[in-house]
């Protein structure tokens, strides 16, 4: 079974704090996803990245910056936290169709 | 912009009844899919649609694409509480290394 896992839960952040959010897939996919989700707007393309070292903009970059330093880790990075990031965030990872999601982590930004 | 409109967003049907979810898209593309998300949990794979034309089942939901009508539906029949979730569609075009577009979801509740 493809497993995709994410390193925390739940998080709780102070505005301004500089969060790391880690995403690893244990199925050697070319392509992983960052998506957030708030209610009434389903989920929203952050970022996401078709290969080791390479990033491509989703929807709602701004914020936001990822790394792919190896093929089975993408990590979300909030430069400076604040409270409109507050969210459930949701990684994910194809080879080409059908992606695979992770559990998801639920982030407060107070 | 590739828009994904899935209705109705709020349904609750009683147990044993048939509906159906709608989901229009306005690009084109010959790939949609269906998740199921159960309250504080990920997505759930469903179905993955990938040709016009296609139908697929599972238990009480079958799920069909029209790509010419940029139209999926997810058909329940014979409803039971276990099938109160949110059910999502999304679509990729194929440009964004496989990115999904999602709506914004249709949540149900199956009452006795």
């Amino acid at each position: 079974d493809v497993k995709v896992t994410q390193s925390s839960r739940y998080l709780v952040k102070r505005t301004g704090e500089k969060v790391f959010l880690e995403c690893v897939q244990d199925m050697d996919h070319e392509n992983m996803f960052w998506y957030r989700q708030d209610p009434g707007l389903g989920l929203r393309l952050i970022y996401f990245s078709y290969d080791v070292k390479m990033k491509e903009k989703g929807d709602i970059p701004e914020g936001y910056s990822v790394s792919r330093e190896k093929k089975e880790r993408f990590s979300l990075i909030l430069e400076s936290a604040s409270t409109n990031q507050t969210s459930m965030y949701l990684c994910a990872s194809s080879s080409r169709f059908e992606q695979y999601f992770g559990p998801g982590t639920r982030l407060t930004v107070t | 912009e590739l828009k994904v409109e899935q209705n109705p967003l709020f349904l609750s049907m009683q147990e044993g009844k048939n509906y159906t979810i709608y989901c229009n898209y306005s690009t084109t593309s010959d790939r949609l899919y269906w998740y199921r998300q159960d309250p504080g949990k990920s997505l759930e794979s469903l179905f993955v649609l990938l040709s016009n034309g296609a139908v697929k089942q599972e238990g009480r939901l079958m799920a069909s694409l029209d790509t010419k009508a940029r139209l999926s539906t997810l058909h329940i029949t014979a409803a039971v509480h276990d099938l109160s979730a949110t059910y999502f569609c999304a679509v990729d075009i194929g440009n964004s290394g496989y990115a999904l577009n999602f709506g914004k979801g249709t949540s149900l509740l199956v009452t006795p």
